[in-house]
């Protein structure tokens, strides 16, 4: 069965600063990776999603996240954070009929 | 036009009660799902219907039923309500294989 871990729970960046947001997955097969985001009182929105190809993935809001295999990491970045980016962020991925997510991490903006 | 969407948004009801959540979309997939996302945020699995058939239940206490009267609907009842159903539930709908699931808004069950 798929896991994922999200070794941070709350990151704090000063706006315009970068970020990288961590997601480890265990999985026995090729994965289908996703991130969401979930802003306070809202639903999940699908930030960016990896199947196949070019390892690297660009998604809405100006985000990212590389896929590296040997370190079974999809982790998520953003050269210049903000402060609407202040949320709640998700790394999922897919296998055997379903998602699984991570425990999210929560993204608080300072200005 | 919201793609997902589930009615109520807020539901706060009484130990012991029945209630049902509706979720409807217009993306035309063939799949949808119920979350529970707790209050640490965690968000889990409970069910999955593909075409009106239930494909995923994750050990849900069979007090949750799921009902999809057709592709574009799946409601959720909960029957006997505990204290510890008091989570937030979203709706998701998504094209088979794909794994790329679109959510709806959430309804937030207060169980008192």
């Amino acid at each position: 069965a798929q896991s994922v871990t999200q070794p941070d729970i709350h990151i704090t960046v000063s706006e315009g600063a970068s970020l990288e947001l961590r997601c480890n997955y265990s999985y026995g097969a090729t994965p289908y990776l996703f991130w969401y985001v979930q802003s306070p009182g809202q639903g999940l929105q699908l930030l960016l999603k990896y199947f196949s190809g070019d390892t690297l993935v660009q998604g809405i809001k100006g985000f990212e996240a590389e896929f590296k295999r040997s370190q079974s990491s999809f982790n998520l970045r953003k050269p210049s954070v903000h402060w609407s980016d202040a949320a709640e962020y998700f790394c999922a991925v897919g296998g055997a009929q379903k998602l699984v997510f991570g425990q999210g991490t929560r993204l608080t903006i300072n200005p | 036009d919201t793609a997902v969407s589930q009615t109520p948004k807020y539901l706060v009801t009484q130990m012991g009660n029945d209630k049902s959540i509706k979720c409807e979309q217009n993306l035309g997939h063939d799949t949808m799902y119920w979350y529970k996302q707790d209050s640490k945020k965690f968000l889990k699995i409970m069910f999955s219907y593909n075409n009106k058939e239930l494909i995923i239940n994750e050990t849900v206490p069979n007090r949750f039923s799921p009902k999809s009267p057709d592709k574009a609907h799946l409601n959720l009842h909960i029957n006997s309500l505990e204290l510890g159903d008091s989570a937030v539930y979203f709706c998701a709908t998504g094209q088979d294989r794909s794994y790329e699931q679109y959510f709806g808004p959430g309804t937030r069950l207060t169980v008192t």
